[in-house]
C-alpha cells in the first residue's frame, strides 16, 4: 500500500512565522502535490514537483514556497504566515509509470491554524 | 481549460436508499475522471476512477459512476446507503497525460438513520 504521511495532524501558529509542513512518501513517486483545502472551494493546487528539486507554480503559489530536496520528501513552507492562510493542506503523490494508475495519493492532512 | 462542477454541496439520504451524486465537467480535450471519498479529519481516498473502455465503473463500498460522454457527466450512484457512508465526495478530472488534476468543490453526504 501506497503511504503518504505528513508530520503533523494540527498545527497552530502566529502571525509572520515561518512554517513548514512535510510529506513523505513510500513509492517511490515522481510526482508529488501540495493542496490547499477550503469549504466551499475543493482542493487548489498551490505547488507540484515533478523530480528532485523540480517545481511547478500551482493555482495559488502566493505566500508559499516549496523543497524537494529528496524524491520522497516534498517540503511546503509559509515564508510569514498569515490568518488567511488558516487551512487545510494536503499532500498527495502520483506516479505515471506505476500501471498507468494515474490515481492520486492523499496524506491525512494537517490543518493549520495562523493566529 | 477544464473544470469540474458538483451542483449539490449537500445531500442528505436516509440508511438503505439509493443516492445519486451528480459531476458534470468542460474540457476540450480527453479526460481520466475519478471518484474520491473524504471521511472526517482524513485524506482523501479513490472511489472509482474510468480511464476508457466500459462507461459504467464499479468501485469501492457499492459505489459505481457511469461516464457519459455526449452529457460531459460522471454521476456517482449508490443503490443503498449505510450511516458510514456519511462523508465528503469529489469529483476530479486530469486532461490524459498531464499531471494537472482538476477538483469539484465537493459533495457533502449525510445519511440519516
Amino acid at each position: 500500500d501506497v503511504k503518504v504521511t505528513q508530520s503533523s495532524r494540527y498545527l497552530v501558529k502566529r502571525t509572520g512565522e515561518k512554517v513548514f509542513l512535510e510529506c513523505v512518501q513510500d513509492m517511490d513517486h515522481e510526482n508529488m502535490f501540495w493542496y490547499r483545502q477550503d469549504p466551499g472551494l475543493g482542493l487548489r493546487l498551490i505547488y507540484f514537483s515533478y523530480d528532485v528539486k523540480m517545481k511547478e507554480k500551482g493555482d495559488i503559489p502566493e505566500g508559499y514556497s516549496v523543497s524537494r530536496e529528496k524524491k520522497e520528501r516534498f517540503s511546503l513552507i509559509l515564508e510569514s504566515a498569515s490568518t488567511n492562510q488558516t487551512s487545510m493542506y494536503l499532500c498527495a503523490s502520483h506516479s505515471w509509470g506505476q500501471g498507468d494508475s494515474y490515481e492520486q495519493y492523499f496524506g491525512p492532512g494537517t490543518r493549520l491554524t495562523v493566529t | 481549460a477544464q473544470s469540474v462542477t458538483q451542483l449539490d454541496s449537500q445531500v442528505p439520504v436516509f440508511e438503505e436508499a439509493p443516492v445519486e451524486l451528480r459531476c458534470n465537467y468542460s474540457s476540450s480535450v480527453s479526460v481520466y475522471l475519478f471518484w474520491y471519498v473524504q471521511y472526517p479529519n482524513q485524506g482523501l481516498q479513490l472511489l472509482l476512477k474510468y480511464l476508457s473502455g466500459s462507461t459504467l465503473v464499479k468501485g469501492i463500498n457499492g459505489f459505481e459512476a457511469e461516464f457519459n460522454k455526449s452529457q460531459t457527466s460522471f454521476h456517482l450512484r449508490k443503490p443503498s446507503v449505510h450511516i458510514s457512508d456519511t462523508a465528503e465526495y469529489f469529483c476530479a478530472v486530469t486532461p490524459s497525460g498531464t499531471y494537472k488534476y482538476i477538483f469539484g468543490t465537493g459533495t457533502r453526504l449525510k445519511v440519516l438513520a
